[in-house]
């Protein structure tokens, strides 16, 4: 079964630092992988997704991940932290053949500091 | 717009009642699931259907039921056997049949039971 463990439930950045967010998954297979953004009492809204067709993914608001199937970690990644980037991330995963549910991290909270 | 609509946003319920929580999608998504989300927990899902007319139990069923009658909707009744139904609910839908198909999320239920 897929397993998805967020290292850190809680981040905190200075204003224009660099963010980090560990994800790391466990699989037999290839995965696809995901990172979704909340903001407080709302939906999820998808930062990536990871499908194999690049290792290093861009995503929204100037997000990216780096696929390394060598660590089995897919980590989010923002050079500079705005203000708005605060909010709870949720890595995700599905494995492949016929299995479509996705299993999800238990999110790490980014709190940006002006 | 196209998106997923969850209502209510917030109700309260006492102990012993059930309640419906309505969900409807026009995305024309096959799929469609139910997550619960608790604090530093992540999303557990709850059931998903990827036909209209059929579904399966996740990894929390016990306590919920659904129904899947037409494609647009996908309501979860949390029943009075549910032990702690307190939580923010989350539907959402995405294209059946696919491992790279990311979730489309509504803006989420917030259950309080009295």
């Amino acid at each position: 079964a897929q397993s998805v463990t967020q290292l850190g439930s809680h981040v905190s950045v200075s204003e224009g630092a660099l963010v980090l967010l560990r994800c790391n998954y466990s699989s037999s297979v290839p995965p696809y992988l995901f990172w979704y953004v909340q903001y407080p009492n709302q939906g999820l809204q998808l930062l990536l997704k990871y499908t194999s067709a690049a290792t290093l993914v861009k995503g929204i608001n100037g997000f990216e991940a780096e696929f390394k199937k060598s660590e089995t970690s897919f980590h989010l990644t923002k050079p500079s932290a705005h203000m708005s980037d605060a909010a709870e991330y949720f890595c995700a995963a599905r494995g492949g053949g016929s299995n479509y549910k996705l299993t999800f991290g238990k999110g790490t909270l980014l709190t940006v500091n002006p | 717009d196209g998106g997923i609509t969850q209502s209510p946003k917030y109700l309260f319920r006492k102990e012993g009642q059930n309640v419906t929580l309505s969900c409807e999608q026009n995305l024309n998504h096959d799929a469609m699931y139910w997550y619960r989300q608790d604090p530093g927990q992540g999303l557990r899902l709850i059931y998903y259907s990827q036909i209209v007319n059929d579904f399966q139990k996740g990894d929390i069923a016990e306590g919920y039921s659904v129904s899947r009658e037409k494609k647009e909707s996908f309501p979860l009744t949390v029943t009075s056997a549910q032990k702690n139904p307190t939580a923010f609910y989350l539907c959402a839908s995405s294209t059946a049949h696919s491992n790279t198909g990311e979730l489309f999320f509504g803006e989420g239920s917030r259950l309080t039971v009295l």
